[in-house]
């Protein structure tokens, strides 16, 4: 079975350090997408790419957070500096088609990610 | 903001029972996913009902639509122990580009 991958599946770190996580989409994908789980807000969008080109990144924090996708097997969310208050499950998920919701979407395990 | 809410928040039924889930949602919408979450996983899709569907089957899930009450319904027969995990309705309105999820319904099934 075709999965999405994604790394680290835990992270631990201090206040102001870097994060990097990685999601390597399912083979023939041409969208994938950063999702952010938190007990009190739920699962928010955070960017969406479609063939490699970012479509929306409304709901990440451009100050700290930057999404890209250097090539179709990798996409990557780097935080810098990060904040207590990105401790959350980050997920990554992969689908095929032209829009977010007109496919189903195949979501990674996530990393769960706390900033101390 | 959530455009989708599901209802309840958390369902306890014993194995073999029928669980039914509720999902309403605000504005007009092209279709409607329910997800499965199972405890320190991702997401995996269940089912897709497109706006003109009223009803539709996937092995013991059976999901309706009633665009006019603007809610849909999950429903799992013969429930299993596996079948414990949350529940997600999730909705695209209009032009929009994303996909909102609603806030789930924890199903647990007994034993």
């Amino acid at each position: 079975d075709a999965r999405v991958t994604q790394t680290p599946r835990h992270k631990v770190t201090e206040m102001g350090q870097e994060v990097t996580m990685r999601c390597q989409p399912i083979l023939g994908h041409n969208t994938v997408f950063w999702y952010r789980q938190t007990m009190m807000q739920g699962l928010e969008l955070l960017a969406y790419f479609r063939n490699r080109a970012p479509l929306d990144d409304s709901g990440m924090p451009k100050d700290r957070f930057s999404a890209e996708m250097p090539d179709a097997t990798l996409a990557t969310l780097k935080i810098q500096p990060s904040e207590p208050r990105d401790s959350a499950v980050y997920f990554c998920a992969s689908g095929l088609g032209r829009g977010p919701s007109n496919q189903p979407q195949h979501f990674g395990d996530g990393t769960r990610l706390s900033i101390l | 903001s959530q455009q989708g809410e599901e209802d309840p928040q958390a369902l306890s039924i014993q194995e073999g029972e029928n669980a039914t889930m509720n999902c309403s949602y605000k504005t007009s919408i092209n279709n409607l996913q329910w997800y499965r979450q199972n405890s320190g996983r991702g997401l995996v899709h269940l089912i897709l009902i497109r706006s003109n569907e009223r009803e539709k089957h996937s092995g013991r899930l059976r999901v309706t639509l009633d665009t006019s009450k603007k809610s849909s319904s999950l429903l799992i027969t013969a429930s299993r122990a596996a079948d414990t995990a949350s529940y997600f309705c999730a909705t695209r309105s209009g032009s929009a580009r994303q996909l909102t999820f609603g806030s789930g319904t924890q199903l647990t099934v007994l034993p």
